[in-house]
């Protein structure tokens, strides 16, 4: 199993502004994931962090609106860059820490509100 | 294209049995995972079934069959606290999770 802590856990910002998720496991782990879930929806996968190179982006996300660091095998940070209303959605972090076919761990996710 | 279908909410009485279904299109198929995810929460493991067949495990099952395209989850004797969204996932070919839209949960006293 894996413990993942999430932070902040919400927040509110304003529109242009920046804002960076950090998440932070209690075990060495290789694959780690940002999904965004908007209101009433289901899990959008962001990007897969990888482990001293650049992440992984799905298509629709850009490395420069979603900048993600993943500096070792338990902690990474998502940014969400020039933050518009049309980013307000929860923000959650996910981990792998089995194979491939394995459940996922959640953090807890980031409540983020632009104004 | 990929895609998971399961219904948007269901109702169900306190103490019933309720069954919610999913059925998926993937390239390729590694399994399909439950997850229940209360309001504010995040998600969490329930179910994980690769091979055609029901999984048991205590109050909640979970089937799958491979040549539909199709799973269930089954939650017996319902209890309040089991009010909650439940989201599928299917694993494609590239072990790539595809999410459903989840089916919010409803239970009544």
């Amino acid at each position: 199993s894996a413990v993942i802590s999430q932070k902040p856990s919400r927040d509110i910002c304003q529109r242009g502004t920046s804002l960076t998720i950090q998440c932070q496991v209690d075990s060495q782990v290789t694959m780690m994931f940002w999904y965004r879930q908007q209101p009433g929806q289901s899990l959008t996968l962001i990007a897969t962090a990888n482990q001293g190179s650049e992440a992984t982006y799905e298509s629709g996300f850009v490395i420069d609106k979603f900048p993600i660091s993943r500096p070792n095998l338990t902690f990474s940070t998502l940014t969400v860059s020039n933050m518009s209303p049309e980013d307000s959605s929860i923000y959650l972090c996910s981990v792998q820490p089995g194979h491939e076919n394995e459940k996922l761990f959640f953090g807890s996710g980031t409540q983020l509100s632009v104004l | 294209g990929q895609n998971i279908d399961q219904p948007t909410e269901m109702t169900a009485t306190e103490g019933a049995i309720v069954q919610i279904n999913c059925t998926y299109q993937t390239s390729g198929f590694n399994g399909l995972f439950w997850y229940q995810q209360h309001a504010g929460e995040a998600p969490t493991f329930l179910s994980y079934n690769v091979l055609d067949g029901l999984e048991e495990k205590g109050r909640f099952s979970s089937f799958l069959s491979r040549s539909k395209g199709y799973s269930y989850l089954l939650l017996k004797e319902l209890q309040m606290k089991d009010s909650a969204s439940y989201l599928c996932a299917a694993l494609d070919s590239n072990y790539q999770l595809i999410w459903g839209a989840g089916t919010k949960l409803i239970i009544k006293p």
